[in-house]
């Protein structure tokens, strides 16, 4: 089955110690997503990639980066991790960019921050 | 920013009811998409209806929408257990690419 994949599930770093969130899609889909969603809270936007165009929200903090190597592949980069980023990142996909497309979601890598 | 705001925050129905959730948003819309969220796990898309469209059915989904109140619900007929889950509304403008969710509404079905 086409899907969203995000590894690890469940990851623990310290505080400072950078750490790589990755998601892979078999979809195909041109655009990719990052969301940090923090406990009974709405997911927000960090960033995403239209193909190799590169897009952050205005307020995604510069602790956060982004890669994207090939369609398949995205990560996420949290330079100096904070105990305030402790949270689930959502990596969402869509086939194009545009109001009516709906995004695919992986499971979530839900990170903690000691 | 979060756009859509959902009410109630919890609900909980005993297996076989219905369930009933509303979004009010702020802005114009294009479409209002609705998402399901199981407990730790990523959102799954549930049914998407355009700014044009009053009502729309999936299964046992069904949702409408009113642009003039800037307001949607989302209706879950005979609900299982497996229904229970967080479920969120999502806005897209018109020049939008991006979606702005709401805070969601958590649905407990009760066996």
């Amino acid at each position: 089955d086409a899907m969203v994949i995000q590894n690890p599930r469940y990851q623990v770093t310290q505080f400072g110690k950078p750490v790589t969130l990755s998601c892979s899609q078999t979809l195909n889909h041109n655009v990719m997503y990052w969301y940090q969603q923090k406990s009974s809270q709405a997911p927000k936007l960090l960033f995403h990639y239209y193909d190799k165009d590169f897009n952050n929200e205005a307020d995604t903090p510069d602790n956060f980066q982004s890669r994207r190597p090939n369609t398949s592949f995205c990560f996420l980069d949290i330079r100096s991790p904070g105990l305030g980023d402790a949270a689930m990142y959502l990596c969402a996909t869509s086939r194009v960019r545009g109001a009516f497309n709906e995004q695919y979601f992986g499971p979530g890598t839900r990170l903690t921050v000691t | 920013s979060q756009q859509g705001e959902e009410d109630p925050q919890a609900l909980s129905i005993q297996e076989g009811e219905n369930a009933t959730m509303n979004c009010s948003y702020k802005t114009s819309i294009n479409n209002l998409q609705w998402y399901r969220q199981n407990s730790g796990r990523g959102l799954v898309h549930l049914i998407l209806i355009r700014s044009n469209e009053r009502e729309k059915h999936s299964g046992r989904l069904r949702v409408t929408l009113d642009t003039s109140k800037k307001s949607s619900s989302l209706l879950i007929t005979a609900s299982r257990a497996a229904d229970t889950a967080s479920y969120f509304c999502a806005t897209a403008g018109s020049n939008d690419y991006k979606l702005s969710f709401g805070a969601g509404t958590t649905v407990t079905v009760r066996a």
